[in-house]
């Protein structure tokens, strides 16, 4: 994988559902994977930054997993709230790239009440 | 702390003007970025800089400008606006990795909704 790249493109769900999506990066030159929450009409915000293989992270009802090996990154979101709509980015960090990021193209998640 | 700010939040210009996007901010950030975002499309890096009087070209550079006098300052400068410019532009800020304990966490400002007719 050369690029940064995340599936599905879009989501609905219902209120309560639990779902997950996936980024895939490049696993070569690994340093560290991001996520980001992007609201419509706002500015993306931090999730989680994570940088160790096996690594994951959560920040309430959101969670992420990282292999860095086959180059993926699970974000999880537990009972999915009308709030929790958004864009959520994923972005790769590689060694060499002197905190250059390359975003994927986001999936758009939408929680229907 | 007012973190990442940006002026103006909304712009239209004409083909073959020029304008600045301004972009502070108070974090004492070593690194900034200027991204900008398209319908449908991820962030792509314009240009960025790791401190003052430093910059290089990111992915899409072509009719752009930047500057690095200040820690807090990164102008990001159109010379002749063109169509294709009409975008979303996001600055932000990071500390450099060695000094946030390994991590490069971006901090967005608002952004300018750029519109080019």
């Amino acid at each position: 994988i050369l690029n940064v790249e995340q599936s599905p493109q879009s989501l609905h769900v219902q209120e309560g559902d639990s779902t997950n999506f996936t980024c895939s990066f490049p696993s070569s030159n690994f340093y560290a994977l991001h996520w980001y929450r992007w609201e419509t009409a706002k500015s993306p915000e931090a999730l989680f930054v994570m940088t160790l293989n096996g690594d994951e992270k959560k920040k309430g009802r959101i969670s992420a997993t990282l292999n860095t090996k086959e180059g993926y990154s699970y974000l999880y979101i537990k009972g999915s709230q009308p709030e929790d709509s958004a864009t959520y980015l994923c972005a790769s960090d590689p060694e060499t790239s002197g905190s250059r990021l390359t975003f994927g193209e986001g999936t758009q998640l939408t929680v229907n009440p | 702390n007012a973190g990442v700010t940006q002026t103006p939040k909304f712009r239209i210009l004409k083909i073959g003007q020029s304008m600045t996007l301004q972009c502070t901010q108070d974090m004492n950030h070593n690194y900034m970025y200027w991204y900008r975002q398209d319908p449908g499309m991820g962030l792509k890096l314009i240009y960025y800089s790791v401190g003052a009087g430093i910059t290089d070209k990111g992915e899409v550079p072509n009719g752009y400008n930047v500057s690095r006098s200040t820690t807090e300052d990164f102008p990001l400068r159109l010379e002749l606006a063109a169509p294709s410019q009409t975008s979303v532009y996001f600055c932000a800020s990071s500390y450099s990795r060695g000094l946030a304990g390994g991590t490069d966490t971006q901090y967005f400002g608002p952004g300018t909704r750029l519109t080019v007719l």
